[in-house]
């Protein structure tokens, strides 16, 4: 089956500095990987999302990239603002026959502080 | 629209009880996704369903869990003779296509423990 792992575990940066989360994937038939932010308390609310075709993807100042050789895709976020604080998750989907289900990291914990 | 939703929110079990969560998905979506979540961990996935069928139950324990999504009504993920081992967090997840081809919907998750 997939393996996701996520680094760091947790982060810590100052309101306006950007954070970068990384994830390394084990199978390389995956071929969905979205990004999920979870809040205290909170169900996982997806932000952002990049398919194998594709190479990086932007949405405001949310970023995410995908090198596929390597095995591995991060989200980048840019001048971070206090509502960032939250747990971040990596997924990858790997689908086989009609069955497919998402593979999740670790988590990043990220304290955007002011 | 309403989101996935999940109930009980909180639900509190003696060891050996029953616990029976319900999850709704979002309307119009028939593929919904059953994860539990450790304090401080990741989501572990347990099972997938469609109408009336399991997909892929590879991650349930083989013993005192289990899932059905009925025709009618709400999917339900029963745990039988709860041990303290099953205090987590599960949440309920639905796509109307399947997670290859559509997002995947969170409910807010039904916290279980377990005294």
């Amino acid at each position: 089956g997939e393996n996701v792992e996520q680094h760091p575990s947790t982060l810590s940066v100052q309101e306006g500095d950007s954070a970068v989360i990384k994830c390394t994937y084990s199978d390389s038939a995956s071929n969905y990987f979205p990004w999920y932010k979870q809040e205290l308390g909170k169900g996982p609310q997806l932000i952002i999302d990049i398919r194998s075709n594709v190479g990086e993807k932007k949405d405001q100042r949310i970023a995410v990239t995908l090198n596929k050789t390597a095995k591995h895709f991060s989200l980048h976020i840019t001048e971070t603002q206090p509502e960032d604080s939250a747990v971040y998750f990596c997924a990858a989907c790997l689908s086989s026959g009609t069955a497919s289900k998402l593979t999740f990291g670790t988590g990043t914990r990220l304290q955007v502080t002011l | 629209n309403a989101g996935v939703m999940q109930n009980p929110r909180h639900l509190v079990r003696r060891r050996g009880q029953e616990a029976r969560l319900r999850c709704s998905p979002m309307k119009g979506h028939s593929h919904v996704y059953w994860y539990r979540q450790l304090p401080e961990e990741g989501l572990k996935f347990m099972v997938y369903l469609q109408k009336e069928n399991i997909i892929d139950e590879s991650g349930m324990p083989k013993e005192r869990f289990s899932a059905e999504f009925p025709k009618e009504g709400p999917s339900i993920l029963r745990i039988q003779q709860v041990v303290r081992g099953d205090s987590a967090a599960y949440f309920c997840a639905s796509s109307p296509t399947g997670v290859n081809t559509g997002e995947l919907f969170f409910g807010e998750g039904s916290r279980l423990t377990v005294l």
